[in-house]
């Protein structure tokens, strides 16, 4: 089966503007992460998704940012008034289910890039 | 706060040599999982080896084992019969029983010399 997917691949964007990073996880998969990567501040956590439940938002860094799950599918994280110190790659995951040790399995990720 | 260090930044290996990478976590938590996860150039994270912390034998697949020390905290990586494509960036986590979240080490490259 195909594994999880993002889009776009890259993304470059003026300071300011708004910007949609999609994720789509493995069929059957509940839970869905987000994740950023920067130079300098590794991997960080940004929010998650479990079925119906309601996120868990406690990594987001400002409320610029927010993410919504469709039909318990498909993900957006949008990222409002685009900031320089946004620029990242952002990397998506899911696993079956959000408990004990299961993997998560990782999508390319977005690069996006903020000038 | 769970924290997990990778003080190495870069390291290097001969091809067909064993390299060890290193990782301290600090938990209070008893029930926890550990991983290795790979990135390549291509960014996509593939997962290395797992660890439950519950169970004393240390992980191994094929050429990849872990030395699990769990009252030094400590999970480090080892790679024998170093292969080119090894060559990538390698990230700890570490994910709390209760917790979904994996919480990362910063990487290290490790570069595999022919």
């Amino acid at each position: 089966g195909a594994g999880v997917s993002q889009s776009p691949s890259n993304k470059v964007t003026e300071k300011g503007k708004d910007v949609e990073l999609r994720c789509d996880p493995i069929s059957g998969h509940t839970a869905l992460y987000w994740y950023r990567q920067s130079l300098g501040q590794g991997l960080e956590f940004l929010i998650y998704f479990q079925g119906n439940s309601a996120p868990d938002k406690s990594g987001l860094p400002s409320d610029r940012f927010s993410a919504e799950r469709t039909g318990g599918s498909v993900s957006t994280l949008t990222i409002q008034r685009t900031q320089q110190e946004d620029s990242a790659v952002y990397l998506c995951a899911s696993n079956l289910l959000a408990g004990d040790g299961y993997e998560q399995f990782f999508g390319p990720g977005t690069r996006l890039t903020v000038l | 706060a769970q924290t997990v260090t990778q003080s190495q930044p870069e390291m290097s290996v001969q091809e067909a040599e064993t390299v060890t990478l290193s990782c301290t976590y600090d938990t209070s938590e008893s029930d926890y999982y550990l991983f290795w996860y790979k990135q390549p150039p291509s960014r996509q994270m593939i997962l290395v080896i797992r660890q439950e912390a519950y169970k004393q034998q240390n992980a191994t697949e094929n050429r990849f084992s872990v030395n699990f020390q769990k009252a030094a905290k400590s999970f480090s990586l080892k790679i024998s019969d170093s292969q080119l494509g090894d060559a990538a960036m390698y990230f700890c986590a570490y994910k709390g029983g209760a917790n979904s979240k994996l919480t990362f080490g910063k990487g290290i490259t490790l570069s595999v010399r022919p």
